[in-house]
């Protein structure tokens, strides 16, 4: 399995536009990227994937380079409410089955005012 | 609103005792998993169902089953608890649509092993 590296930690001033990196050096060509993000005592809610196009939704937008060994999630304007861990998860395509997301440490977003 | 539902918020349980969390999804999905959480060792994946009666190992299976007897409800079964399965513990469901596959999460079961 493709594995990520994300920074332990990020800070970010409200408003201003968060770029969260992730590095999976180690991705294959049909592996998809996800992102999504625990905000303290709730379970993880999903945010954004993407193959190989950017993307955006109405959360944020995903980048991803064009040799595909890197991305980084934008959160445009920043609130109080987006301080949370961030995961950056590679998972393989429905060819394997059998898989699973699995999450690393992912990055810690505190936003201040 | 799609709901997955633990049966504990918190639960306190002690050695040796044989222990069960329960999650039940009302979204008709295929999937759902177990995952532990622990701090500074992010989330790590014990167990997962892709049907009834199906489950696959996850990456700590060690000293944990699972039940899957009905597709709306996944169990994890603790045998003979330890102190170092004291843990938050996260029940996920999703659809079989695995190009656009989100994990729905549960509110977690905080377990502690006395």
């Amino acid at each position: 399995d493709a594995k990520t590296t994300q920074p332990p930690s990020m800070d970010c001033a409200e408003g201003r536009a968060a770029n969260l990196p992730c590095n999976h050096s180690t991705i294959s060509g049909n592996e998809y990227v996800y992102w999504y993000r625990q905000i303290h005592s709730q379970g993880p809610q999903y945010i954004i994937h993407g193959l190989k196009n950017n993307e955006t939704n109405e959360m944020a937008s995903l980048i991803i380079t064009e040799d595909r060994k890197s991305s980084t999630l934008i959160l445009p304007h920043a609130t109080l409410r987006d301080t949370a861990v961030y995961y950056c998860i590679v998972r393989i395509s429905l060819n394997q089955a059998g898989t699973a997301l699995i999450f690393g440490k992912g990055t810690t977003l505190s936003v201040s005012s | 609103d799609v709901k997955v539902t633990q049966s504990s918020r918190y639960l306190v349980k002690r050695t040796g005792e044989k222990v069960f969390l329960e999650c039940v999804q009302d979204m008709d999905h295929e999937n759902m998993f177990w995952y532990r959480q622990d701090p500074g060792l992010g989330l790590r994946l014990i167990y997962f169902s892709y049907d009834v009666k199906m489950k696959e190992k996850g990456d700590i299976p060690e000293g944990y089953s699972v039940s899957r007897e009905k597709k709306e409800r996944f169990s994890l079964i603790l045998e003979s608890a330890s102190t170092n399965q004291t843990s938050m513990y996260l029940c996920a469901s999703s659809s079989w649509d695995l190009i656009k596959e989100k994990l729905f999460f549960g509110s977690g079961t905080q377990l502690s092993v006395l």
